[in-house]
């Protein structure tokens, strides 16, 4: 089956500009998670959505940060204002959740390049 | 709160080479850990994982036991390939509302012919 899939798989953008990146999850899997990862640096925790509710924002860096899932299946995650701090790679990842830990798939994620 | 230490990189070695990558961790509650690995242009994936003190993860050869005692889940394998030269992250998870995982920074490993 389809694994994890995340739009575009790079954008360049100018400062001050409005990004939208998007995530497609594994059919079914109700747990939808955002990382960065910033060069030289590991991942970092964005934001978790349980189907279309977000319990835990607390990763996101900034009030420009913001992200909403639909369906329970695609989410978006949209950086307004754009700066050269967000560059980084936007990974996106999902899991099943019954109880305890479910294993996260993750997409190839969108590098963002912010001039 | 949560953090994953891994030794600095990056590690060359020789095929057939001894592999041990080191990682620490600090955690409020009950971790269980994971080793992630990401190939030369696909995304990152589940390497091994261990769940409880003293349990061993395993696969591809790779294995990492979870110390609680000295809070590690160091990265091990016998005999390197070439097909191993990838990017590797420790991380943790604490069972909760999310399973969040915390990463370590990575390390980049290249095996030589």
């Amino acid at each position: 089956g389809a694994g994890v899939s995340q739009s575009p798989s790079n954008k360049v953008t100018e400062k001050g500009k409005d990004v939208e990146l998007r995530c497609d999850p594994i059919s079914g899997h109700t747990a939808l998670y955002w990382y960065r990862q910033r060069l030289g640096q590991g991942l970092e925790f964005l934001i978790y959505f349980q189907g279309n509710s977000a319990p835990d924002k607390s990763g996101l860096p900034s009030d420009r940060f913001s992200a909403e899932r639909t369906g329970e299946s695609v989410s978006t995650l949209t950086i307004q204002r754009t700066q050269q701090e967000d560059s980084a790679v936007y990974l996106c990842a999902s899991s099943q959740r019954t109880s305890g830990y479910n294993e996260q798939f993750f997409g190839p994620g969108t590098r963002l390049t912010v001039l | 709160g949560n953090s994953v230490t891994q030794m600095e990189g990056p590690v060359t070695l020789s095929e057939e080479a001894f592999l041990t990558i080191n990682c620490t961790y600090t955690a409020t509650g009950y971790p269980s850990l994971f080793w992630y690995v990401q190939y030369p242009g696909e995304g990152l994936q589940l390497l091994l994982k261990a769940t409880k003190a003293d349990d061993k993860g395993s696969n591809k050869g790779f294995e990492a036991t979870y110390r609680k005692e000295t809070t590690s889940f160091h990265l091990e394998k016998g005999s390197v390939q070439v097909s191993d030269s990838a990017v590797y992250f420790c991380a943790l998870s604490v069972s909760g509302a999310n399973s969040k995982l915390t990463f370590g920074k990575g390390i980049t490993l290249s095996v030589r012919p």
